[in-house]
């Protein structure tokens, strides 16, 4: 079964400073990948996936993360964070089950706090 | 456009008492969710619905049980609270599971006292 690791429970950064949030994941011959978002009192919200092709994947908010195969890895990374940023970010992996349906993996979530 | 909605938001139970959480989609998805989310636990799946008729244990399934009612209900009942139930429960539906995305209710935060 999938298992995915977020190793950093907080992680606080200043202002228009660049961040990367770590996520790894148990290997798989196939492994579809997500980012989500959640800002206080609300439920999560899609801010990125990787199903297949190019390595790097961007979000509309200049998000991005890149995926490595041979490390396992599906970091997230801004160049220059907002305020606005200030959420908890979960990383997900698909995994199929014994039954043959699919199900969602979530690792424990990075809080990211931006600093004025 | 309401998407996932569930229902009640907030919920306060004594330990022994039951209680079902509702969840409607109108987005016309196969597949619904359950999850937990705990403080440094992330989200924990508790139940799941590949498709209508259909539901498999998550990760977490000790304590609930879930009924998919029709393509777009999907519920979680506790015969019997308990403390460590005390959470924030999140439904979720995807088109079809594996490289769809989850949408996700706003969420309902139960109490177990």
């Amino acid at each position: 079964a999938q298992s995915v690791t977020q190793l950093d429970s907080q992680v606080p950064v200043f202002e228009e400073a660049p961040v990367e949030l770590r996520c790894n994941y148990s290997s798989s011959v196939s492994v579809y990948l997500f980012w989500y978002v959640q800002y206080p009192n609300q439920g999560l919200q899609l801010l990125l996936k990787y199903l297949s092709g190019s390595t790097l994947v961007e979000s509309i908010n200049g998000f991005e993360a890149e995926f490595n195969k041979s490390q396992t890895s599906f970091h997230l990374r801004k160049p220059s964070v907002h305020i606005s940023d200030t959420a908890e970010y979960f990383c997900a992996v698909s995994d199929r089950g014994t039954s043959g349906t699919y199900k969602y993996i979530f690792g424990t979530g990075t809080r990211l706090k931006v600093l004025a | 456009n309401a998407g996932v909605t569930q229902t009640p938001k907030f919920q306060v139970l004594k330990t022994g008492q039951s209680m079902t959480l509702q969840c409607a989609q109108d987005m016309n998805h196969n597949s619904m969710y359950w999850y937990r989310q705990d403080p440094g636990m992330g989200l924990r799946l508790i139940y799941y619905s590949a498709s209508e008729g259909t539901t498999d244990k998550g990760e977490v399934p000790n304590g609930y049980n879930v009924s998919r009612l029709n393509k777009r209900e999907f519920s979680l009942r506790l015969e019997s609270a308990a403390p460590s139930q005390t959470s924030v429960y999140f439904c979720a539906s995807s088109e079809q599971g594996g490289t769809a995305p989850l949408h996700f209710g706003n969420g309902t935060r139960l109490t177990v006292t």
